[in-house]
């Protein structure tokens, strides 16, 4: 089975501070996902990772950044937290190569709720 | 934007009768998949189904993709209390894109 990880469920900070969010992901996959989930706004991407060392700008990147150092490793960093990056945060993972199908399923983490006061 | 909508947002039903929900996008797909949501959690994959693919089924669910009207329908048979969640549709517009267009999603809840 397939295993994603993410490093705290909930999490509380106060704005400014440095907030760093985990994912680890135990199948081997090349990419891997951060996403935040808002109501009414549905899952949105921050980043994504092809590879180790690579990265690529999503739809929402701003106020983030990420480091993928390891293949099974994907960290989200909010340099420093403001008030509206409260939210629901998702990590995925899914391969690169193989049958079409089987790149495109993406396995998910059980989120971190992030409060930012 | 290529994210999807669903529709309805919201759906109650009482157990035993058949869900349906639908999904809506705006360009062209290579596949379409469906996500489960369980509250405060994350997303599982229940189903996907490629574009020239017009039906799929797996246990009590029910998928079907019209392409020229760029919508497809999930529909979920005999409810049970447990298929209380939130379900998603996903699009992705070419073998191994990497990226999913998720929507905004379906609150399902089935009523014992």
């Amino acid at each position: 089975d397939v295993k994603v990880t993410q490093s705290s469920r909930y999490l509380v900070k106060r704005t400014g501070e440095k907030v760093f969010l985990e994912c680890v992901q135990d199948m081997d996959h090349e990419n891997m996902f951060w996403y935040r989930q808002d109501p009414g706004l549905g899952l949105r991407l921050i980043y994504f990772s092809y590879d180790v060392k690579m990265k690529e700008k999503g739809d929402i990147p701003e106020g983030y950044s990420v480091s993928r150092e390891k293949k099974e490793r994907f960290s989200l960093i909010l340099e420093s937290a403001s008030t509206n990056q409260t939210s629901m945060y998702l990590c995925a993972s899914s391969f690169k190569r193989g049958l079409a199908g089987e790149v495109d399923t993406q396995y998910f983490g059980p989120g971190t709720r992030l409060t930012v006061l | 934007s290529q994210q999807g909508e669903e529709d309805p947002q919201a759906l109650s039903i009482q157990e035993g009768e058949n869900a349906t929900m639908n999904c809506s996008y705006k360009t062209s797909i290579n596949n379409l998949q469906w996500y489960r949501q369980n509250s405060g959690r994350g997303l599982v994959h229940l189903i996907l189904i490629r574009s020239n693919e017009r039906e799929k089924h797996s246990g009590r669910l029910r998928v079907t993709l019209d392409t020229s009207k760029k919508s497809s329908s999930l529909l979920i048979t005999a409810s049970r209390a447990a298929d209380t969640a939130s379900y998603f549709c996903a699009t992705s517009l070419r073998a191994g894109a990497n990226n999913l267009f998720f929507g905004t999603g379906t609150r399902l809840t089935v009523i014992p």
